[in-house]
């Protein structure tokens, strides 16, 4: 696609249930990221791949957060046994890797009931 | 510890007139900022982005400024149309390999007609 795809665009879940986010990054991008934004804040780093490995997890803000992205496009952002604090806008954002101007997709809003 | 600040949470300007959005940063490794506008459900899209070699760098209407030992950049917009009307987010990157940004809170701008 000509830009970069989350999927759902949307997602109510339970506390306690496992989620899975999607994003689908622009064509030939080697590099993808994800942040969250939670309400009044900016987008804050979560992880980081170039290619299939994730060269940057720190972000990740705990053990219930797992992202892959096994073919090197694709990237799948995991959250088990979700909590209330988990609830934001998870935004994916793709680059060539030869600079600092990232594509964002339009978020996932996650909201943990 | 917030590394990139963004003080005026909203600023409201007459069209045709300059809106200027400042932003604060205290990480010395930062060299590379970016602006980023923000409509609502939608993902942030690249504005203008300065390296700190630069002290101005302008596209259009769009110029930013970087006073590097007052740790401090401004977006100047002139004129000012209704359509920039958006959540502006500053941005900050340490370089390296990963680009790994550094987000303020965001300024909301509205511009009047």
């Amino acid at each position: 696609g000509a830009g970069v795809s989350q999927t759902p665009s949307n997602k109510v879940t339970e506390k306690g249930k496992y989620v899975e986010l999607r994003c689908d990054p622009i064509s030939g991008h080697t590099a993808l990221y994800w942040y969250r934004q939670s309400l009044g804040q900016g987008p804050e780093f979560l992880i980081y791949f170039q290619g299939t490995g994730a060269a940057d997890d720190s972000g990740l803000p705990n053990d219930r957060f797992f992202a892959v992205r096994p073919e090197g496009s694709v990237s799948t952002l995991k959250i088990q046994r979700t909590e209330r604090g988990d609830s934001a806008v998870y935004l994916c954002a793709s680059s060539t890797g030869q600079g600092e101007k990232l594509f964002f997709g339009s978020g996932t809003q996650l909201s943990v009931l | 510890d917030q590394q990139v600040k963004q003080n005026s949470p909203s600023l409201s300007v007459q069209e045709g007139r300059i809106s200027i959005l400042n932003c604060d940063y205290t990480n010395s490794m930062f060299d590379y900022f970016l602006w980023y506008k923000k409509y609502p459900a939608e993902g942030p899209t690249f504005l203008i982005s300065i390296s700190s070699i630069k002290d101005k760098n302008e596209d259009g209407r769009f110029t930013v400024f970087l006073n590097k030992s007052a740790k401090h950049l401004s977006l100047h917009i002139v004129p000012s149309q209704p359509g920039d009307s958006a959540v502006y987010f500053c941005a900050a990157s340490g370089g390296g390999s990963n680009y790994k940004l550094t987000f303020g809170k965001g300024t909301l701008l509205t511009v009047n007609p």
